[in-house]
């Protein structure tokens, strides 16, 4: 079973408007955390935003906040105000306590136009 | 410098050469990570050290085999590759606080692409 569903391949957003990235996530383990990596043309793996499953509240990282909904399973990431500079490939992550692995989505690719 | 930097950007080789990627981390890291990149597909994670000793070996075929002498250093040695072995190879390290390495934020090279002929 996949662990880490990403089903947008491919999203549009106009410069200073805010976009929605899915991620939904599977896992039966009460302990795990949640991440966000941007990737840029570049190759590297830049760290966004992270989320703990007994978090209360939903992470915020300058223009990035994520959505987390944990009966869903699902931990959207939001990004307000895009930049041309935000255009780049989108992973969700997610560790679980018990397996102590990263794993990763397929990712979403962002374009943002002027 | 950057924190996690990997050399070379870019290999192509034969299936018959022997190649090596190196990667460096200036961060003081205890944990360093080869994770595989192809097209389409999610990382994939190949090899886990925590302070110098191998904790994760993902069922990765014997032609890669890492190194890792030292917490700032890691090697990933190759060997007859294959053709489906062309892919982003991405290093990757991390604090790890506590002997655990899964809820750690990980600092990524910009990766090595790698060809094989």
């Amino acid at each position: 079973a996949q662990k880490i569903t990403q089903t947008q391949p491919g999203m549009f957003v106009q410069e200073k408007e805010a976009v929605t990235l899915d991620c939904t996530y599977d896992t039966s383990d009460p302990s795990y955390g949640l991440f966000w990596y941007k990737q840029p043309s570049s190759g590297e793996m830049i760290f966004l935003i992270y989320q703990g499953s007994y978090d209360q509240q939903n992470a915020t990282e300058g223009r990035y906040s994520l959505n987390f909904q944990k009966a869903r399973k699902s931990a959207n990431l939001v990004i307000s105000a895009s930049q041309l500079g935000d255009s780049a490939m989108y992973f969700c992550a997610m560790s679980e306590y018990n397996t102590d692995k990263l794993i990763f989505g397929t990712g979403t690719r962002l374009q943002v136009f002027p | 410098e950057t924190g996690v930097t990997q050399t070379p950007r870019h290999l192509v080789m034969g299936m018959t050469n022997k190649k090596s990627l190196k990667c460096e981390q200036h961060l003081g890291h205890n944990a360093m990570y080869w994770y595989k990149q192809s097209a389409k597909k999610p990382l994939e994670l190949m090899f886990v050290y925590s302070l110098e000793e191998r904790v994760e070996n993902n069922s990765v075929p014997s032609r890669f085999s890492p190194e890792c002498p030292n917490s700032s250093h890691l090697f990933l040695h190759l060997h007859t590759l294959q053709p489906e072995d062309s892919a982003l190879y991405l290093c990757a390290s991390s604090q790890e606080k506590g002997g655990r390495v899964a809820n750690e934020k990980l600092f990524f090279g910009s990766g090595t692409q790698l060809s094989v002929l």
